[in-house]
């Protein structure tokens, strides 16, 4: 069956330490999208790809890296883990831009 | 600001009873789509209404859709505790895919 999994699904990191969240498609998809979800501000894009090898900033950029090595993995790198970046993470995958979007369980990541 | 917002943070009705979430949008766009986010999992997309369409069903779900005041709306009839879930509004952003509102939290109760 065709999914998204992210892994792991929750991580308690460290002030300034490296995290590096994964994200894997089944589903046959060109875009991939990581969001942060906050309460009182929805989800909010911070990279997305449309293409293996490439990447693009979103909305709230600051403070994330993304790489994508193939078209079924997408990953999210915090390099410098900091207070603010605690929060829920979601990958999602869809066919083109504006198209479904289908998620992952989601990572919850706490930064200490 | 945001470019798609539902209008009630939180909306609570009885199982049976029929609940309607509201959505505005500030950008022009070539669909609106409906996501219900269950608690503890990730969005999963309920109906994609496209804009030169003004009502759409799945089931027990109705979505409509204005142009011209730029707001959707999306009802639930005879609800279930199941539906008890956080309901989003998503509009098309040619540069980077879609933009959600922050959500409207329904819970049903028995």
């Amino acid at each position: 069956e065709a999914a998204v999994t992210q892994s792991p699904r929750s991580k308690v990191a460290v002030t300034g330490g490296k995290v590096t969240l994964s994200c894997h498609q089944t589903n046959n998809h060109d875009y991939m999208y990581w969001y942060r979800q906050d309460t009182g501000h929805g989800l909010r894009l911070i990279h997305y790809s449309y293409v293996a090898d490439s990447t693009e900033k979103g909305d709230i950029p600051d403070g994330y890296k993304a790489s994508r090595p193939s078209q079924e993995n997408f990953s999210l790198i915090l390099e410098l883990a900091s207070l603010s970046q605690t929060a829920v993470y979601f990958c999602a995958s869809s066919t083109r831009n504006y198209a479904e979007q289908f998620f992952g369980p989601g990572t919850r990541l706490t930064v200490l | 600001s945001q470019l798609a917002e539902e209008n009630s943070w939180a909306l609570s009705v009885h199982e049976g009873e029929s609940v309607t979430v509201n959505c505005s949008y500030k950008t022009s766009i070539t669909a609106l789509q409906w996501y219900r986010q269950k608690s503890g999992k990730g969005p999963a997309q309920l109906i994609l209404i496209r804009s030169n369409e003004r009502e759409k069903r799945n089931g027990r779900l109705r979505a409509t859709l204005d142009t011209s005041s730029q707001s959707s709306s999306l009802s639930i009839t005879a609800t279930r505790c199941e539906d008890t879930a956080v309901y989003f509004c998503a509009t098309d952003n040619y540069a980077q895919g879609l933009t959600f509102g922050l959500g409207t939290r329904v819970s049903v109760f028995p």
